[in-house]
């Protein structure tokens, strides 16, 4: 089945720092979409890349799509105490198949203030 | 009102009751999802409704049946629970089957955090 492999697993920063989160799969994704969950919270979808070497942003967030759709990343410039949680991508599987969302394993970031 | 709202948050129960998780959206969205979680893991998916028909069964054991009474609300009965389905369990809804991965994405509830005793 789809499966979306996430780097790295835990990152801790300094607060100002910057941050970063891969997903690599081995097929091509017809999109991409990022969730943000915050420590005893539920996932909130941040976005969804759906071009080949899409590149987004979110004030502090960018998100990039591979040309081959194969890999995306999503980074936080000089984070901050509230950048702090899992955040997770997450891929349909190939089409034709059942529309299901599989999620990678999650980055989990802390920030030291 | 874009909110997924989940009841209980939180719920104790026995290996021998019977409960049901409750779960209510009003944002028009036909696909309705139940998500597993354990702690450190990401949400496992267990079954999808679209437009209230049971669309993906993820080979979920049958102690978990979940009902879609309308369009807005989504149930998961639990009978006979092992101590192993203690987690995060987690609706989600989209707008539809196949634009669920549209440029909506997915909106979650709270979650019904379960301990089974």
């Amino acid at each position: 089945g789809q499966q979306v492999m996430q780097i790295p697993q835990y990152q801790h920063v300094q607060e100002g720092e910057d941050f970063t989160t891969y997903c690599n799969s081995s097929t091509t994704l017809s999109n991409i979409q990022w969730y943000k969950q915050r420590p005893g919270g539920h996932p909130v979808f941040l976005i969804q890349l759906v071009k080949s070497g899409e590149v987004k942003k979110q004030k502090r967030l960018t998100f990039q799509f591979g040309e081959a759709k194969k890999n995306s990343s999503l980074h936080i410039t000089a984070t901050q105490t509230t950048d702090v949680g899992t955040y997770f991508c997450a891929a349909p599987p190939p089409r034709g198949s059942n529309y299901k969302l599989t999620f990678g394993k999650g980055t989990l970031l802390t920030v030291n203030p | 009102d874009t909110e997924v709202t989940q009841t209980p948050k939180h719920l104790v129960m026995g290996m021998t009751n019977k409960k049901s998780l409750k779960c209510e959206q009003h944002m028009g969205h036909r696909a309705m999802y139940w998500y597993k979680q354990k702690a450190k893991k990401p949400p496992e998916l267990m079954f999808v409704y679209s437009y209230e028909k049971l669309s993906i069964n993820e080979s979920v054991p049958s102690r978990f049946s979940p009902e879609c009474p309308n369009s807005s609300l989504l149930n998961l009965h639990l009978h006979a629970l092992q101590p192993e389905d203690s987690a995060l369990y987690l609706c989600a809804s989209s707008q539809d089957l196949s634009r669920g991965q549209g440029s909506y994405g997915y909106t979650f509830g709270s979650g019904t955090r379960l301990t089974v005793v």
